[in-house]
């Protein structure tokens, strides 16, 4: 009964290195969401995938920023030429096929990510 | 514009009392829905309760009681016998719209609440 899955927990990365977060879905579900939280704030929605889809990236920096979620495999978020300001705790939730108007997403633990 | 608003940073009851944790929120759309989060020291995100803006009766599950008042935009959540396990942060998040491709949740900043023995 595994629940969402993130990894890695902690990730340090210099300036201008890439940034690979990884996500998998509780069991059974379809749908993925990444939010970032920065220090002392709520979280902040990037980007809803489906399988092979980007549904919604309303909340996706312009540039550096890139998520997907293919069709076999964890959903990755991937930051290009970290900066300092990209700080903060990813959290990647999941839900299930929608049915209805009450559903719930599910969290990982987050991944910290540090810009040294 | 703020959608979401928890206007006490940091909240503090006894144990074993009640605790009412605010949240405002703001939307023109008529279908919506609201959760409660926690979030201890640990980090991870525990959904705790869930309210859709059609629920004729607030929702409850276990110690977690959401006082939704429609019309004054609020939805306030009751923790009752407050446990030292309590402590933590406390978000409120509404997702705008019933159906379709419009679930990403919206996020306060948050309620820290400390439970003192």
């Amino acid at each position: 009964n595994a629940g969402v899955m993130q990894n890695p927990r902690h990730l340090v990365r210099r300036r201008g290195q890439e940034a690979r977060l990884r996500c998998s879905p509780m069991k059974g579900h379809s749908h993925v969401y990444w939010y970032r939280q920065l220090p002392e704030e709520g979280l902040k929605f990037m980007v809803y995938l489906q399988k092979e889809n980007i549904i919604d990236e309303s909340g996706m920096p312009k540039e550096r920023f890139s998520a997907e979620f293919p069709k076999e495999g964890p959903s990755i978020l991937r930051i290009q030429q970290v900066v300092r300001g990209d700080s903060a705790a990813y959290f990647c939730a999941s839900s299930r096929t929608w049915r209805g108007d009450t559903y719930e997403q599910y969290f990982g633990p987050g991944t910290r990510l540090t810009v040294t | 514009a703020q959608k979401i608003t928890q206007t006490q940073p940091g909240m503090f009851v006894q144990e074993k009392e009640a605790v009412t944790l605010d949240c405002t929120y703001d939307t023109s759309d008529p279908s919506y829905g609201l959760f409660w989060y926690k979030q201890p020291s640990s980090g991870e995100m525990i959904f705790l309760i869930y309210q859709g803006s059609y629920d004729q009766q607030n929702a409850t599950e276990g110690r977690y009681s959401l006082n939704f008042q429609k019309a004054r935009k609020s939805a306030n959540l009751v923790i009752s016998a407050s446990q030292l396990g309590d402590s933590a942060m406390y978000f409120c998040a509404m997702r705008e719209g019933f159906a379709g491709n419009n679930r990403k949740l919206i996020w306060g900043l948050g309620t820290s609440l400390a439970v003192n023995p």
